[in-house]
Protein backbone atom coordinates (compact mmCIF):
# COMPACT_ATOMS: atom_id res chain seq x y z
CA UNK A 1 0.00 0.00 0.00
CA UNK A 2 1.16 3.65 -0.70
CA UNK A 3 1.08 6.18 1.63
CA UNK A 4 1.21 10.02 0.99
CA UNK A 5 1.72 12.54 3.86
CA UNK A 6 1.82 16.43 3.94
CA UNK A 7 2.88 17.95 7.49
CA UNK A 8 1.57 21.39 6.70
CA UNK A 9 -2.51 21.43 6.73
CA UNK A 10 -2.02 25.22 6.12
CA UNK A 11 0.46 28.28 5.67
CA UNK A 12 0.86 31.89 4.84
CA UNK A 13 3.56 33.06 1.74
CA UNK A 14 4.15 36.83 1.39
CA UNK A 15 4.03 38.08 -2.19
CA UNK A 16 6.79 37.17 -4.84
CA UNK A 17 8.34 35.15 -1.79
CA UNK A 18 9.48 31.37 -2.72
CA UNK A 19 7.41 28.35 -0.75
CA UNK A 20 8.29 24.85 0.27
CA UNK A 21 5.60 22.63 0.44
CA UNK A 22 6.11 19.24 2.30
CA UNK A 23 5.84 15.41 0.88
CA UNK A 24 7.09 12.55 2.59
CA UNK A 25 5.72 9.07 1.47
CA UNK A 26 5.63 5.02 1.84
CA UNK A 27 5.68 2.59 -0.59
CA UNK A 28 7.10 -0.72 -1.56
CA UNK A 29 6.65 -0.34 -5.54
CA UNK A 30 10.52 -0.47 -6.72
CA UNK A 31 9.68 2.32 -9.43
CA UNK A 32 6.47 4.72 -8.79
CA UNK A 33 5.57 8.16 -10.03
CA UNK A 34 5.14 11.20 -7.43
CA UNK A 35 2.76 14.21 -8.68
CA UNK A 36 1.79 17.58 -7.51
CA UNK A 37 -1.76 18.91 -8.16
CA UNK A 38 -3.37 22.58 -7.44
CA UNK A 39 -7.06 23.00 -6.24
CA UNK A 40 -8.35 26.70 -6.04
CA UNK A 41 -11.92 26.94 -4.77
CA UNK A 42 -13.38 26.04 -8.01
CA UNK A 43 -12.28 22.54 -7.27
CA UNK A 44 -10.73 21.79 -10.63
CA UNK A 45 -7.55 19.54 -10.35
CA UNK A 46 -4.56 21.54 -11.86
CA UNK A 47 -1.75 19.65 -12.59
CA UNK A 48 1.64 20.79 -11.66
CA UNK A 49 4.51 18.76 -11.71
CA UNK A 50 5.76 14.90 -12.47
CA UNK A 51 8.72 12.92 -10.65
CA UNK A 52 9.61 9.49 -11.93
CA UNK A 53 11.31 7.52 -9.08
CA UNK A 54 13.96 6.69 -11.79
CA UNK A 55 14.51 10.32 -12.78
CA UNK A 56 18.05 11.57 -12.02
CA UNK A 57 17.14 15.34 -12.21
CA UNK A 58 14.95 17.03 -10.04
CA UNK A 59 11.48 17.73 -12.73
CA UNK A 60 10.90 21.83 -12.78
CA UNK A 61 8.19 23.26 -14.55
CA UNK A 62 7.89 27.39 -14.86
CA UNK A 63 7.68 28.66 -10.90
CA UNK A 64 7.48 24.91 -9.82
CA UNK A 65 10.36 22.75 -8.93
CA UNK A 66 10.35 19.51 -7.27
CA UNK A 67 12.87 18.59 -4.70
CA UNK A 68 12.89 14.64 -5.09
CA UNK A 69 15.15 12.87 -2.48
CA UNK A 70 14.50 9.51 -2.53
CA UNK A 71 16.46 8.35 -0.10
CA UNK A 72 14.63 10.09 2.59
CA UNK A 73 11.54 9.37 0.62
CA UNK A 74 10.42 13.36 -0.23
CA UNK A 75 9.19 14.84 -2.75
CA UNK A 76 8.75 18.32 -1.86
CA UNK A 77 7.11 21.46 -3.97
CA UNK A 78 9.42 24.30 -4.09
CA UNK A 79 7.47 27.61 -5.64
CA UNK A 80 9.10 30.63 -6.53
CA UNK A 81 8.35 34.09 -6.98
CA UNK A 82 4.68 33.56 -5.41
CA UNK A 83 1.70 35.13 -6.91
CA UNK A 84 -2.00 35.86 -5.28
CA UNK A 85 -3.32 33.42 -7.86
CA UNK A 86 -1.27 30.78 -6.20
CA UNK A 87 -3.49 30.66 -3.09
CA UNK A 88 -5.09 27.43 -3.14
CA UNK A 89 -5.02 23.75 -2.11
CA UNK A 90 -1.91 21.73 -3.12
CA UNK A 91 -2.14 17.82 -2.65
CA UNK A 92 0.72 15.28 -3.51
CA UNK A 93 -0.01 12.21 -5.19
CA UNK A 94 1.54 8.82 -6.50
CA UNK A 95 1.04 6.39 -8.42
CA UNK A 96 2.36 2.58 -8.61
CA UNK A 97 4.62 2.26 -11.62
CA UNK A 98 5.97 5.42 -13.64
CA UNK A 99 3.54 7.85 -15.21
CA UNK A 100 -0.20 7.60 -14.18
CA UNK A 101 -1.00 5.11 -16.95
CA UNK A 102 -3.65 3.21 -15.53
CA UNK A 103 -2.55 3.53 -12.54
CA UNK A 104 -4.73 5.05 -9.19
CA UNK A 105 -3.48 7.84 -7.82
CA UNK A 106 -2.95 8.27 -3.90
CA UNK A 107 -3.24 11.51 -2.37
CA UNK A 108 -1.80 13.22 0.97
CA UNK A 109 -4.18 15.62 2.89
CA UNK A 110 -3.23 18.73 1.15
CA UNK A 111 -1.33 22.13 2.12
CA UNK A 112 -4.07 25.02 1.77
CA UNK A 113 -1.76 28.16 0.63
CA UNK A 114 -2.89 31.68 1.10
CA UNK A 115 -0.52 34.16 -0.73
CA UNK A 116 -0.71 37.20 1.46
CA UNK A 117 0.18 40.87 -0.25
CA UNK B 1 -3.21 18.24 -22.77
CA UNK B 2 -6.31 16.40 -23.16
CA UNK B 3 -9.27 17.51 -21.91
CA UNK B 4 -12.10 15.66 -19.77
CA UNK B 5 -15.61 17.45 -19.21
CA UNK B 6 -17.72 16.85 -16.28
CA UNK B 7 -21.21 17.55 -16.24
CA UNK B 8 -23.25 18.93 -14.47
CA UNK B 9 -20.84 21.09 -12.44
CA UNK B 10 -22.81 21.33 -9.49
CA UNK B 11 -26.65 19.44 -8.32
CA UNK B 12 -29.26 19.86 -6.24
CA UNK B 13 -31.37 17.19 -4.94
CA UNK B 14 -33.90 15.50 -3.08
CA UNK B 15 -33.70 12.53 -0.46
CA UNK B 16 -34.28 9.40 -2.19
CA UNK B 17 -33.37 10.46 -5.47
CA UNK B 18 -30.95 9.34 -8.32
CA UNK B 19 -28.16 11.35 -9.70
CA UNK B 20 -26.24 11.06 -12.52
CA UNK B 21 -22.87 12.62 -13.47
CA UNK B 22 -20.94 12.47 -16.46
CA UNK B 23 -17.04 12.30 -17.30
CA UNK B 24 -16.47 12.86 -20.81
CA UNK B 25 -12.99 12.75 -22.64
CA UNK B 26 -12.90 15.27 -25.38
CA UNK B 27 -10.27 14.92 -27.65
CA UNK B 28 -9.10 11.32 -26.52
CA UNK B 29 -10.48 7.86 -25.82
CA UNK B 30 -10.34 7.17 -22.27
CA UNK B 31 -9.49 3.33 -21.55
CA UNK B 32 -9.80 3.80 -17.89
CA UNK B 33 -11.37 6.33 -15.67
CA UNK B 34 -11.06 6.79 -12.20
CA UNK B 35 -13.82 8.00 -9.66
CA UNK B 36 -13.06 10.27 -6.82
CA UNK B 37 -15.10 11.31 -4.01
CA UNK B 38 -14.29 14.97 -2.03
CA UNK B 39 -15.43 15.60 1.53
CA UNK B 40 -15.11 19.55 2.62
CA UNK B 41 -12.04 20.55 3.77
CA UNK B 42 -10.64 16.51 3.11
CA UNK B 43 -8.27 15.00 -0.06
CA UNK B 44 -9.51 13.51 -2.59
CA UNK B 45 -10.52 9.41 -2.15
CA UNK B 46 -10.90 7.01 -4.99
CA UNK B 47 -14.18 5.44 -5.25
CA UNK B 48 -13.50 3.03 -8.54
CA UNK B 49 -12.04 2.45 -11.35
CA UNK B 50 -13.84 1.73 -14.27
CA UNK B 51 -12.36 0.06 -18.12
CA UNK B 52 -13.92 0.56 -21.30
CA UNK B 53 -16.66 -2.62 -21.49
CA UNK B 54 -15.90 -4.29 -18.06
CA UNK B 55 -17.26 -4.08 -15.07
CA UNK B 56 -15.71 -1.23 -12.39
CA UNK B 57 -13.61 -2.27 -10.05
CA UNK B 58 -14.39 -0.78 -6.57
CA UNK B 59 -12.18 0.52 -3.39
CA UNK B 60 -13.06 -1.16 -0.26
CA UNK B 61 -15.89 0.28 1.66
CA UNK B 62 -17.50 1.54 -1.44
CA UNK B 63 -21.03 0.50 -2.07
CA UNK B 64 -21.28 -0.61 -5.68
CA UNK B 65 -24.82 -0.78 -5.75
CA UNK B 66 -25.19 2.60 -4.50
CA UNK B 67 -22.89 3.85 -6.97
CA UNK B 68 -23.22 2.69 -9.94
CA UNK B 69 -20.39 3.29 -12.92
CA UNK B 70 -20.94 2.85 -16.66
CA UNK B 71 -18.37 2.83 -18.70
CA UNK B 72 -19.94 2.22 -21.92
CA UNK B 73 -17.52 4.13 -24.50
CA UNK B 74 -14.32 5.10 -25.02
CA UNK B 75 -15.08 8.69 -24.40
CA UNK B 76 -17.94 8.43 -21.53
CA UNK B 77 -18.03 7.07 -17.80
CA UNK B 78 -20.99 8.13 -15.85
CA UNK B 79 -21.24 7.65 -11.91
CA UNK B 80 -24.82 7.50 -10.75
CA UNK B 81 -25.93 8.23 -6.64
CA UNK B 82 -28.78 5.83 -6.32
CA UNK B 83 -31.35 6.76 -3.56
CA UNK B 84 -28.90 9.61 -2.47
CA UNK B 85 -28.73 11.25 1.03
CA UNK B 86 -27.55 13.95 2.64
CA UNK B 87 -24.24 11.76 3.81
CA UNK B 88 -23.63 11.72 0.11
CA UNK B 89 -23.85 15.28 -0.34
CA UNK B 90 -19.84 15.72 -1.59
CA UNK B 91 -17.54 16.95 -4.61
CA UNK B 92 -17.55 13.78 -7.04
CA UNK B 93 -14.19 14.11 -9.92
CA UNK B 94 -13.40 11.74 -12.42
CA UNK B 95 -9.92 11.58 -14.27
CA UNK B 96 -9.07 9.58 -17.14
CA UNK B 97 -6.11 8.27 -18.82
CA UNK B 98 -6.25 6.54 -22.73
CA UNK B 99 -4.29 5.72 -25.85
CA UNK B 100 -2.34 8.88 -27.56
CA UNK B 101 -1.87 10.91 -24.33
CA UNK B 102 0.89 11.49 -22.12
CA UNK B 103 1.27 8.84 -18.87
CA UNK B 104 2.82 11.41 -16.71
CA UNK B 105 -0.28 13.20 -15.94
CA UNK B 106 -3.99 11.92 -14.89
CA UNK B 107 -6.41 14.59 -17.00
CA UNK B 108 -9.59 15.79 -14.19
CA UNK B 109 -12.85 16.61 -15.08
CA UNK B 110 -14.22 19.60 -13.60
CA UNK B 111 -16.06 18.16 -10.52
CA UNK B 112 -19.50 17.61 -9.52
CA UNK B 113 -20.67 19.69 -6.07
CA UNK B 114 -23.36 17.08 -5.19
CA UNK B 115 -26.02 18.95 -2.46
CA UNK B 116 -28.63 16.22 -1.01
CA UNK B 117 -31.28 17.92 0.78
Amino acid sequence: AQKITQTQPGMFVQEKEAVTLDCTYDTSDPSYGLFWYKQPSSGEMIFLIYQGSYDQQNATEGRYSLNFQKARKSANLVISASQLGDSAMYFCAMTPGPGAAGNKLTFGGGTRVLVKP
Amino acid sequence: GAVVSQHPSWVICKSGTSVKIECRSLDFQATTMFWYRQFPKQSLMLMATSNEGSKATYEQGVEKDKFLINHASLTLSTLTVTSAHPEDSSFYICSARGTGVANTEAFFGQGTRLTVV
